[in-house]
């Protein structure tokens, strides 16, 4: 079946660093969306791609969707604290109406 | 606008226990979907549904069951409850498969 991974699984940073996270799946995706979680709380999204070769921003926030719709990045240019939390891709492929969620990546950041 | 409602918050079961965790939105969302998350390993889906008596088997389906007898709601059973299915379980709504899902605040189960 549709697998989706993510790495790094932990990122560690300073607070002004930069922080990216890869997301891959075994299958084509139709599109690939991307949710926050922050520590305690519940998935939030955050953004959906759906072309080939996408690029969008979200102030600080940079998604990728790669040519193949295989794979995307989410990267964070000068992180905060307020960053903290763990980053989910997730995917729907072909004909499936499964959302699939990738593994996450969990970033701390440190002021 | 309650968005997606989840209850309970909290519950501990004893093995072999049987339990519904209740899921309801309000935003008249056609998908419906169950998520379990255990670390290092995201979010799994266990069973979803596209619409009002439809539903199917996601990533780890065994041990649960669901229906959709409305569009509002979507109740997750546990039929027989084993330790291996602690964890928390998050609903999700989206109005259309390839649209934002909206998550419910999650239920933290444990089997002991």
């Amino acid at each position: 079946g549709q697998q989706v991974m993510q790495i790094p699984q932990y990122q560690h940073v300073q607070e002004g660093e930069d922080f990216t996270t890869y997301c891959n799946s075994s299958t084509t995706l139709s599109n690939i969306q991307w949710y926050k979680q922050r520590p305690g709380g519940h998935p939030v999204f955050l953004i959906q791609l759906v072309k080939s070769g996408e690029v969008k921003k979200q102030k600080r926030l940079t998604f990728q969707f790669g040519e193949a719709k295989k794979n995307s990045s989410l990267h964070i240019t000068a992180t905060q604290t307020t960053d903290v939390g763990t980053y989910f891709c997730a995917g729907k492929g072909g004909a499936t109406n499964k959302l699939i969620f990738g593994t996450g990546t969990l970033l701390a950041v440190q002021p | 606008n309650a968005g997606v409602t989840q209850t309970p918050k909290f519950q501990v079961l004893k093995t072999g226990q049987s339990m519904t965790l209740q899921c309801a939105q309000d935003m008249n969302h056609e998908y419906m979907s169950w998520y379990r998350q255990d670390p290092g390993m995201g979010l799994r889906l266990i069973h979803y549904s596209v619409g009002a008596g439809i539903t199917d088997q996601g990533e780890v389906p065994n041990g649960y069951n669901v229906s959709r007898s409305t569009t509002e709601d979507f109740p997750l059973r546990l039929l027989s409850a084993a330790p291996s299915q602690t964890s928390v379980y998050f609903c999700a709504s989206n109005l259309q498969g390839s649209t934002e899902a909206f998550f419910g605040q999650g239920t933290r189960l444990t089997v002991v």
